[in-house]
């Protein structure tokens, strides 16, 4: 009873280092999503993929690159960590359309 | 641009209190309205909307649209110390494809004993 797992949790990087955040979901949903949360700003839309072979910038894609390897797997890259990108990165996946399911998150702080 | 609205940001209140969170929409092409609950981890499905007027109910949870106000609400009665959350509302449209949904920015609940 998986649903959408995330890796790591929790991970902390220096300035200018690079990193991979990893997602896969087993309820063979098409859409797949990565959102940033930070304190007041609600979860803002980093990148996303439509279905498999696509994917699309959100309203805060700066900094970040995203690959879809597969229906079930879609990976948000951080090549040169900065500061700003202090925050906590959920994924989530969904059907056809509306309800989104979240992963747990990861903690990512850049020193 | 589209823009999702919740008020208040925070609030707390004791228990067995009655809130009520709201949440207006600016969008293009609107779809349904969703809630979802975030404790300390993922957020959580509550309730999608689609038509104006007609209640969802979850124990004692509820929400309603009015489309033509372009706002939700969403009711909370005789709160739960388990009830502390974000509560966040997103709007879904039919623009192109499987567009993402749009979020405000949550109302942080807290209920205290």
């Amino acid at each position: 009873n998986a649903g959408v797992t995330q890796t790591p949790k929790f991970q902390v990087l220096k300035t200018g280092q690079s990193m991979t955040l990893q997602c896969a979901q087993d309820m063979n949903h098409n859409s797949m999503y990565w959102y940033r949360q930070d304190p007041g700003m609600g979860l803002r839309l980093i990148y996303y993929s439509a279905s498999e072979g696509t994917t699309d910038k959100g309203e805060v894609p700066n900094g970040y690159n995203v690959s879809r390897l597969n229906k079930r797997e879609f990976s948000l890259r951080l090549e040169s960590a900065a500061p700003s990108q202090t925050s906590v990165y959920f994924c989530a996946s969904s059907a056809l359309r509306g309800t989104l399911h979240f992963g747990n998150g990861t903690r990512l702080t850049v020193t | 641009e589209d823009k999702v609205v919740q008020s208040p940001l925070s609030l707390v209140v004791h228990e067995g209190d009655t809130v009520t969170l709201n949440c207006s929409y600016e969008v293009t092409n609107f779809r349904s309205l969703l809630w979802y609950k975030q404790e300390k981890k993922a957020p959580t499905f509550l309730f999608m909307l689609t038509s104006s007027g007609i209640e969802k109910k979850s124990g004692r949870l509820s929400s309603i649209l009015d489309k033509k106000e372009l706002f939700s609400i969403l009711n909370i009665t005789a709160t739960q110390t388990g009830d502390s959350a974000i509560y966040l509302c997103a709007v879904e449209t039919s623009n192109s494809g499987n567009t993402p949904l749009v979020f405000g920015k949550g109302t942080r609940l807290s209920v205290i004993a």
